[in-house]
């Protein structure tokens, strides 16, 4: 079992439209959660983090915890052409970070 | 403020040959890591050091992988002899704030190797 799963995608929105992206992870001791946006062949770029169950508002993105679920999730509301990139959910434990494979996100103008 | 830089930023070399990356981190950041990610897969934690010492080394993939961090400022991370496995981009990330949950790592643009 991986520790970080997510949906590999492509998830395709149009422009405008919320975008959801999902991430589970497996290590219940897991103490702190970030989305990465990385656009092809950049580094990951850090969007946000989410330390405690509930959600999280910066601007167009909302990042949602459920720690019983072990669940993380990413909102992007009027989602923008710009958008399109891979995101990548991390989730840290004890200075480790283990990384899901990544969605794609397309977000078709 | 400088980010985590990487040099090369690419490199192509042999089977067998030797290959040195260097991660110079944010300034002041205590903790440096390495990553690699291979063709496909996700991105893999290789070590973390603690200033010059090697905090986690646990994901390195075997002996020819040698990291180092003298003097607790840039990392070398040298691949003697290289595999066509050992391919993929490598990471190098750097965060301020040892064991704090808010703890954030902030990376590289990588360095993609090409071993043919």
């Amino acid at each position: 079992q991986k520790e970080v799963e997510q949906n590999s995608g492509p998830l395709s929105v149009p422009e405008g439209a919320i975008a959801s992206l999902n991430c589970t992870y497996s290590d219940r001791g897991s103490q702190s959660f970030f989305w990465y946006r990385q656009y092809s062949g950049k580094s990951p770029e850090l969007i946000m983090s989410i330390y405690s169950n509930g959600d999280k508002e910066d601007g167009r993105f909302t990042a949602q915890l459920n720690k019983a679920s072990q669940y993380v999730s990413l909102l992007i509301r009027d989602s923008q052409p710009s958008d399109s990139a891979t995101y990548l959910c991390a989730v840290n434990n004890f200075n480790k970070f283990y990384f899901g494979s990544g969605t794609k996100l397309n977000v078709k103008p | 403020e400088a980010g985590v830089t990487q040099f090369p930023s690419h490199s192509v070399i042999e089977k067998g040959q030797t290959v040195t990356l260097r991660c110079d981190p944010i300034s002041g950041h205590d903790n440096l890591y390495w990553y690699r990610r291979v063709m496909g897969k996700e991105i893999k934690f290789l070590l973390h050091f603690v200033k010059e010492s090697k905090q986690d080394e646990s994901g390195m993939p075997n002996n020819r992988f040698l990291a180092e961090r003298t003097g607790g400022t840039y990392s070398t991370l040298k691949v003697q002899p290289a595999e066509l496995e050992d391919s993929g981009v490598y990471f190098c990330a750097s965060s301020q704030l040892q064991g704090a949950i808010t703890d954030t790592q902030y990376f590289g643009p990588g360095t993609r190797l090409t071993v043919l």
